[in-house]
C-alpha cells in the first residue's frame, strides 16, 4: 500500500530560525512528489514538483529536495508569513494522476 | 483569474438530506478531482474525472456520486447525507499528462447533523 508520512506534525520557529520538514514515502513507483502550502480556511496552493532522486527546487525561502525514500522542505530564515500547513503528496506510476497525501506539518513562525 | 471555484462555501444539512456541491474551473484543464479533508487525515480522493465524459472512483467513493457536466464543471452529490460525511470538500483540476500539478479551490465546509 502506498504511504506518505510527514514529520513533525507541528513545528514552531522563531523568525530567522531555519529548519526542515520531512516527507517519507513508500510507493511502488514514484512518478512525482508534490509540495503544497495550505493556509487556514483555504485550499492547498501548489509549491513544487520533484520527479527524481537528487532533484532540487527553490522558491524564495523554500527549497525542496528528493531522495529515493524521502523529501525535505528546507525553510531558510523564515518569516511569520511562512506560517501555514505544508502538505506533501505523491503520484504513483499507473494511477492516472491520482495523488496520495500526507497529513501535513503545521508550521508557526513567531517574531 | 478565478482558477477553481467551489459553491457553496458552507452548508449545514440534516441526516438523510441530499445536496450537490458545485465546482468549476477556468484553466481549460482536462482532469478534475474531488477530495475530502478530515482532521488528522490527509486529503482523500473521492472521485476523479480524467477527461470530459469519464469518471472513476477514488479511495473513498461510498455515499457519493459525481457528474462531469462539461469540461469546466464537475459536481459531487450526496444522495442521503450521514454524519460521517461531515468534512471539508475540495475540488481540484489539472492539465492532461503525467506529473501535472493539481490546483485546488478553497473548499466547501459541510456539517451534517
Amino acid at each position: 500500500e502506498d504511504q506518505v508520512t510527514q514529520s513533525p506534525e507541528a513545528l514552531r520557529l522563531q523568525e530567522g530560525e531555519s529548519s526542515s520538514l520531512n516527507c517519507s514515502y513508500t510507493v511502488s513507483g514514484l512518478r512525482g512528489l508534490f509540495w503544497y502550502r495550505q493556509d487556514p480556511g483555504k485550499g492547498p496552493e501548489f509549491l513544487f514538483t520533484l520527479y527524481s532522486a537528487g532533484e532540487e527546487k527553490e522558491k524564495e525561502r523554500l527549497k525542496a529536495t528528493l531522495t529515493k525514500k524521502e523529501s525535505f522542505l528546507h525553510i531558510t530564515a523564515p518569516k511569520p508569513e511562512d506560517s501555514a500547513t505544508y502538505l506533501c503528496a505523491v503520484q504513483v506510476a499507473g494511477t492516472a494522476s491520482k495523488l496520495t497525501f500526507g497529513t501535513g506539518t503545521r508550521l508557526q513562525v513567531t517574531l | 483569474n478565478a482558477g477553481v471555484t467551489q459553491t457553496p462555501k458552507f452548508q449545514v444539512l440534516k441526516t438523510g438530506q441530499s445536496m450537490t456541491l458545485q465546482c468549476a474551473q477556468d484553466m481549460n484543464h482536462n482532469s478534475m478531482y474531488w477530495y475530502r479533508q478530515d482532521p488528522g487525515m490527509g486529503l482523500r480522493l473521492i472521485y476523479y474525472s480524467a477527461s470530459e465524459g469519464t469518471t472513476d472512483k477514488g479511495e473513498v467513493p461510498n455515499g457519493y456520486n459525481v457528474s462531469r457536466l462539461n469540461k469546466r464543471e464537475f459536481s459531487l452529490r450526496l444522495e442521503s447525507a450521514a454524519p460521517s460525511q461531515t468534512s471539508v470538500y475540495f475540488c481540484a483540476s489539472s492539465d492532461r499528462g503525467g506529473n501535472q500539478p493539481q490546483h485546488f479551490g478553497d473548499g466547501t465546509r459541510l456539517s451534517i447533523l
